[in-house]
């Protein structure tokens, strides 16, 4: 197991367009959370997902921004119509509910420019 | 809502001496976790510590180990003889216990970024 993968690492995208990130969970991770993270902050949670059902959205998560858990194993994170106030770093974790708080393991994240 | 506040934006330590990182929280709930995330420049956020609230005895990981306060609603990181791979941003988090079927996403604080100076 190589952890929780996010791809693409970088991201660079023009004002206007939309942007797709994938994430890989920890195999036997039944919960995945997205969080945003802009520099100099700590990050921000933005939704998630016990299997393929999204439980929970944060209010951060506009119309714009949709997630989705197909077959409870990778995610996927769109932002349509980019703006430059999207530019952040998205960072996914996963986790084992049965072990209890504390089991997360975080990706290395896909950081967004939007120019 | 709960809030994680982290006053010391920056620290800087001398290596091999001790250094310890505030933070301080506001919530209604009586059962819940803290930790320490440590994030070095590759970004990925790594698991230093974690506290479960009704446990009166303070958590210990080798050189890293909180003071719990429940009743201030503190929870500082004291990191003993520092190394030079200490230096990273250290964010301090927080969720709620709502059993197995609970939201328990992380609310963090803005970080704390630690340098270690040889």
């Amino acid at each position: 197991d190589t952890g929780v993968s996010q791809d693409p690492r970088h991201k660079i995208t023009k004002r206007g367009q939309n942007v797709t990130f994938r994430c890989d969970p920890i195999s036997e991770h039944n919960r995945l959370y997205w969080y945003r993270q802009t520099l100099g902050q700590g990050p921000e949670f933005l939704t998630y997902f016990q299997n393929e059902a999204q439980l929970e959205k944060s209010r951060l998560l506009s119309d714009r921004f949709s997630a989705e858990r197909p077959k409870g194993s990778f995610s996927t994170l769109e932002i349509q119509r980019t703006e430059q106030g999207d530019s952040a770093m998205y960072l996914c974790a996963s986790s084992l509910s049965r072990t209890g708080a504390g089991g997360y393991t975080f990706g290395s994240g896909t950081r967004l420019t939007v120019v | 809502a709960q809030t994680v506040t982290q006053s010391q934006p920056e620290m800087s330590v001398q290596e091999a001496e001790t250094v310890t990182l505030s933070c301080t929280y506001d919530t209604s709930e009586s059962n819940y976790y803290l930790f320490w995330y440590k994030q070095p420049p590759s970004r990925q956020m790594i698991l230093v510590i974690r506290q479960e609230a009704y446990k009166q005895q303070n958590a210990t990981e080798n050189r890293f180990s909180v003071n719990f306060q429940k009743a201030a609603k503190s929870f500082s990181l004291k990191i003993s003889d520092s190394q030079l791979g200490d230096t990273a941003m250290y964010f301090c988090a927080f969720t709620a216990w709502r059993g197995d079927t609970g939201r328990r996403a992380l609310t963090f604080g803005s970080g704390t970024r630690l340098q270690v100076q040889p």
